[in-house]
C-alpha cells in the first residue's frame, strides 16, 4: 500500500497570511507513461462532506478559488493556501490515486491564529 | 445537477449488518467508478471499497471478507452491505464518484453507522 503523511497535524495562520501543507508520498505517485502524479487534495469542513480542491497535484477544481494551489512530484507535494480566509477554516487531507487501496494522508487542520 | 445520497446508517450490534444505500442523480453509476469513504469519531478520511464500470470491485484490508459493494443499474445506486460488524467500524460512510482522473469529485452528505452494545 501507498502511504501517505501529512505535516504538520494542525497550523494556526492569521487571515491574509500564507498557509502550506506538506504530503509524502511512499512510494512514488508519479506514473512514467504520462508524467501525470496521481494527488489530490480536499478540503473538508465540519458537518460537510469533503469537497475536491486540487488533483493531478497541480490541476485546480472548477470552482476552486486561485489562492489554492498544489505543487511537487514525485514523493513530495504540498497545497499552499496564499492568503488565508476565514471559510478556509477546515481539514485538509492529500491523497493517492495511483493505486488501490486508495489512501488518504492523516489530515491537516488549518484554524485562524 | 448531480447529487449522491446515502441512507442505511444506525445503530447496530457487534457481529450484526447493515446495508447502505447511495442513491445517485444526474449521472449513471454503471458507467462511473465509485466509492466507499468513512470517518470514524475524531479520525481522518478512510477508503473502503471501489467498484469499478467494468464491475470489479476492491476492499480496504479492514474490511475484506466482510463488507460488499454492489450496484443496481435500474435503481441507478450504489450499495454497501456490511456484515459482522465491529465497533471500530463505527463512523460516517460517504459515497463518492471518481472524477476521470481518479479523484473523488463528488460525495454524498454521509450516514453514521454506530456499532455498539
Amino acid at each position: 500500500d501507498i502511504v501517505m503523511t501529512q505535516s504538520p497535524d494542525s497550523l494556526a495562520v492569521s487571515l491574509g497570511e500564507r498557509a502550506t501543507i506538506n504530503c509524502k508520498a511512499s512510494p512514488s505517485v508519479l506514473h512514467s507513461s504520462n508524467n501525470k502524479n496521481y494527488l489530490a487534495w480536499y478540503q473538508h469542513k465540519l458537518g460537510q462532506p469533503p469537497r475536491l480542491l486540487i488533483y493531478w497535484a497541480s490541476t485546480r477544481e472548477s470552482g476552486v478559488p486561485d489562492r489554492f494551489s498544489g505543487s511537487g512530484s514525485g514523493t513530495d507535494f504540498t497545497l499552499t493556501i496564499s492568503s488565508l480566509q476565514a471559510e478556509d477554516v477546515a481539514v485538509y487531507y492529500c491523497q493517492q490515486y495511483y493505486s488501490v487501496p486508495r489512501t488518504f494522508g492523516q489530515g491537516t487542520k488549518v484554524e485562524i491564529k | 445537477e448531480i447529487q449522491l445520497m446515502e441512507s442505511g446508517g444506525g445503530l447496530v450490534q457487534p457481529g450484526g449488518s447493515l446495508r447502505l444505500s447511495c442513491a445517485a442523480s444526474g449521472f449513471t453509476v454503471n458507467t462511473n467508478y465509485m466509492n466507499w469513504v468513512r470517518q470514524a469519531p475524531g479520525k481522518g478520511l478512510e477508503w473502503v471499497s471501489i467498484i469499478y464500470n467494468s464491475g470489479g470491485t476492491f476492499y480496504a484490508a479492514s474490511v475484506k471478507g466482510r463488507f460488499t459493494i454492489s450496484r443496481d443499474n435500474s435503481k441507478n445506486t450504489l450499495y454497501l452491505e456490511m456484515n459482522s460488524l465491529r465497533p471500530e467500524d463505527t463512523a460516517v460512510y460517504f459515497c463518492a464518484r471518481d472524477h476521470s482522473s481518479g479523484s473523488f469529485d463528488y460525495w454524498g452528505q454521509g450516514t453514521l453507522v454506530t456499532v455498539s452494545s
